[in-house]
């Protein structure tokens, strides 16, 4: 079975400061690992994927294989950062997401 | 990308009641999902729609109580039935696009039964 587990439901940060939200998982096989982003009054988002190995708006998460984990980081926290964030996992085969229960970042002036 | 809408954006309902939200996409896709947010939790999937095949539910979810169509390529139904006060949820849809795993995400329809 697969499974998300986002150890902070809330996280309170600074504007300025370093981010980490963090995300585990267990899957027996080769995951693909999604970032998803909801803003206040927005739908859910896409933010970034494991396998694009991009940086969006500043964030970049990196594929730890060995830990089992997928964590969010941002060196430089800006308010508009604010939103709830989800880990999510899919088979590398598949679609069916597996989502984890969300972090409510709060990036405070 | 695509573009989803869902009708209503939010309902009031009796319970034993039923209701339709519908899903509407831009573009015509294979896959299509309905999801369940219930207050202050995550998104669980309810079921996968795919055009031309029956829709596979998850484990927790069965067709009398969640029953889905999905007529064409850009158009997905899903009943909610009999409803409780538990059933009280947002429900989105979201859209796979081919060859990759990436989904969208419609903008949710919140559900309040009293």
């Amino acid at each position: 079975a697969q499974r998300v587990t986002q150890p902070e439901k809330l996280l309170s940060v600074f504007k300025g400061a370093p981010v980490e939200l963090k995300c585990n998982y267990s899957y027996s096989g080769s995951p693909e690992l999604f970032w998803y982003v909801q803003y206040s009054r927005q739908r859910l988002q896409l933010l970034l994927r494991h396998i694009s190995r991009e940086s969006i708006k500043g964030f970049t998460a990196d594929l730890n294989k060995g830990e089992t984990s997928f964590h969010l980081k941002k060196p430089f926290a800006q308010e508009e950062d604010s939103a709830m964030y989800y880990c999510a996992l899919t088979s590398a085969s598949g679609s069916r997401l597996t989502f984890g229960e969300g972090t409510q970042l709060t990036v405070n002036p | 990308s695509a573009v989803i809408s869902q009708k209503p954006s939010r309902d009031i309902c009796q319970r034993g009641t039923s209701l339709t939200i519908q899903c509407q996409v831009d573009s015509q896709v294979t896959m299509m999902f309905w999801y369940r947010q219930q207050p202050g939790q995550s998104l669980t999937l309810i079921a996968t729609a795919n055009q031309g095949s029956e829709a596979t539910y998850e484990s927790g979810f069965v067709i009398d109580k969640f029953p889905i169509s999905r007529p064409n390529l850009t158009f997905s139904t899903l009943t909610v039935s009999n409803m409780s006060p538990e059933d009280s949820s947002i429900y989105l849809c979201s859209v796979g696009l081919g060859g990759v795993n990436e989904q969208f995400f419609g903008p949710g329809t919140r559900l309040t039964v009293l």
